[in-house]
């Protein structure tokens, strides 16, 4: 079973906010994600991270920034939310095999 | 040009039958890693199956086998006996390069579109 965990699992909240979305692994794994997922759709991957302050962007262009102060913490900050950040984000990591969070299901109103 | 290409967007399947979620890939890479996930309507990403592009067996896990048809370029998911629990979304996944980080580039994994699969009783 793997030990990677998002919080919160559900967020709603309004236009303007700063909001972070939290993810955790205690699996040790130097390589951690974040995708974004729109309703029946792909992912698509936004941020990734090598190890301890090593973050990059993805494929897909996202506002949001990541940090990775410690190996199990990479947390995805959004400094002001928009209507058009409402979606699924999913927190993976890697060793030989990737491994998910649950996913946070954000809406921006 | 798309690297996972899922052609099934949606399949109905009978409980206890089998079924068999197809996958094509396209890279140039030597070294890549091919994954099946599972994600239910509760929205999580659970791993199914790994094959790695050097094994020589097809990975198989419990009723998930991957069909792995190196020259076509091919990873079908082969699920046998399924069952109610089964329905969910199903992507296929591809990692470029070898597992190692060899510098440069997003080694994160590239998804297809996924199938939705239905089990009917």
């Amino acid at each position: 079973e793997a030990d990677i965990y998002q919080t919160p699992r559900y967020l709603v909240i309004g236009t303007g906010k700063k909001i972070t979305l939290e993810c955790s692994q205690t699996m040790g794994h130097d390589k951690m994600y974040w995708y974004q997922q729109d309703p029946g759709m792909e992912l698509h991957l936004i941020h990734y991270s090598y190890g301890v302050n090593s973050t990059e962007k993805g494929d897909l262009s996202s506002e949001s920034t990541v940090s990775r102060i410690r190996t199990e913490h990479f947390p995805l900050t959004l400094e002001s939310a928009r209507p058009s950040h409402t979606s699924q984000y999913l927190c993976a990591s890697r060793g030989s095999e990737a491994f998910f969070g649950q996913g946070t299901r954000l809406t921006v109103v | 040009a798309q690297k996972i290409t899922q052609t099934q967007p949606g399949m109905f399947v009978q409980e206890k039958e089998a079924v068999t979620l197809d996958c094509t890939y396209d890279t140039s890479d030597q070294s890549y890693g091919l994954f099946w996930y599972k994600q239910p309507s509760s929205g999580e990403m659970i791993f199914l199956i790994y094959q790695g592009s050097y094994d020589e067996q097809n990975a198989t896990e419990g009723r998930y086998s991957l069909n792995f048809q190196k020259a076509r370029k091919s990873a079908n998911l082969v699920i046998s006996a399924s069952q109610l629990g089964d329905s969910a979304m199903y992507f296929c996944a591809m990692r470029e390069g070898p597992s190692s980080h060899s510098g440069g580039g997003a080694d994160g994994l590239t998804f297809g579109k996924g199938t939705h699969l239905i089990i009917q009783p």
